[in-house]
C-alpha cells in the first residue's frame, strides 16, 4: 500500500513560470518530508526537506509547503529553468521508524520548456 | 570524495543465475540502504543497515541478501535471479539523524539489471 502518493505523473511548464508538485501521505506517523530530484541515468539527489513542526521551508527557488491536517505537501519551483527538467520524488520518514528509513512516492516528471 | 559508488553499471543475467551488486561509500556513513526503482513504482527499500554487522529488511526483501562487514561496503546479493528482479538498483548512504530527524541520503548512480 503506497503511503506516499504523487499524482499527475508529468508536468510541462514554460521557462520562468512556476512549477508546483503535489504529494499526499497516508501515515500520520510521518514527521519528516523530503524532495529528491533525479536526472536520467543518475541517482536521486536531495533537494529540500521540511520537518513536521514547520509549514514552510525555502531554499532559493525551491519552497516546500506542508499541510499536516490535510496530509499534503507541495514543492514550488520559481522561476522554473530548463535545468529543472527531471523526475521529482517526494519521500517521508518517521522518528518511530528510526534508522533513516524513507518511503518514496512514484515521482513526477517535470519538463521545462525554454 | 568519490561519494557512493556502484558496480557494475549494467548487467544482464539469465534466470537462476546469482550475482552481487557492489556498493561502497567513503563518507564514513553509518546508514546504508538498497532501493529498486521500477517504472511507475518509485523507489522501494530492499534492505538497510545502520552499521557494520547490522542489517534489516525493507519493503521488498525477498530474493535478496545483504551483509555489512565494513562501514564502507554494502553488497546486495541476488541468490537466484528472476525476471521480476529486472530493475534499476540504487544504493544510498547517510549519517544517522541525531535529533530524531532523517539525515540527507546520498545515492549512487545505479545499476541497471536485466534478467532474461
Amino acid at each position: 500500500d503506497q503511503q506516499v502518493k504523487q499524482n499527475s505523473p508529468s508536468l510541462s511548464v514554460q521557462e520562468g513560470r512556476i512549477s508546483i508538485l503535489n504529494c499526499d501521505y497516508t501515515n500520520s506517523m510521518f514527521d519528516y518530508f523530503l524532495w529528491y530530484k533525479k536526472y536520467p541515468a543518475e541517482g536521486p539527489t536531495f533537494l529540500i526537506s521540511i520537518s513536521s513542526i514547520k509549514d514552510k521551508n525555502e531554499d532559493g527557488r525551491f519552497t516546500v509547503f506542508l499541510n499536516k491536517s490535510a496530509k499534503h505537501l507541495s514543492l514550488h519551483i520559481v522561476p522554473s529553468q530548463p535545468g529543472d527538467s527531471a523526475v521529482y520524488f517526494c519521500a517521508a520518514s518517521a522518528v518511530l521508524w528510526g534508522n533513516n528509513r524513507l518511503a518514496f512516492g512514484k515521482g513526477n516528471q517535470v519538463v521545462v520548456i525554454p | 570524495n568519490a561519494g557512493v559508488t556502484q558496480t557494475p553499471k549494467f548487467q544482464v543475467l539469465k534466470t537462476g543465475q546469482s550475482m552481487t551488486l557492489q556498493c561502497a561509500q567513503d563518507m564514513n556513513h553509518e546508514y546504508m540502504s538498497w532501493y529498486r526503482q521500477d517504472p511507475g513504482m518509485g523507489l522501494r527499500l530492499i534492505h538497510y543497515s545502520v552499521g557494520a554487522g547490522i542489517t534489516d529488511q525493507g519493503e521488498v526483501p525477498n530474493g535478496y541478501n545483504v551483509s555489512r562487514s565494513t562501514t564502507e561496503d554494502f553488497p546486495l546479493r541476488l541468490l537466484s535471479a528472476a525476471p521480476s528482479q529486472t530493475s534499476v538498483y540504487f544504493c544510498a548512504s547517510s549519517y544517522i539523524g541525531t535529533s530524531g530527524g532523517t539525515d540527507t541520503q546520498y545515492f549512487g548512480p545505479g545499476t541497471r539489471l536485466t534478467v532474461l
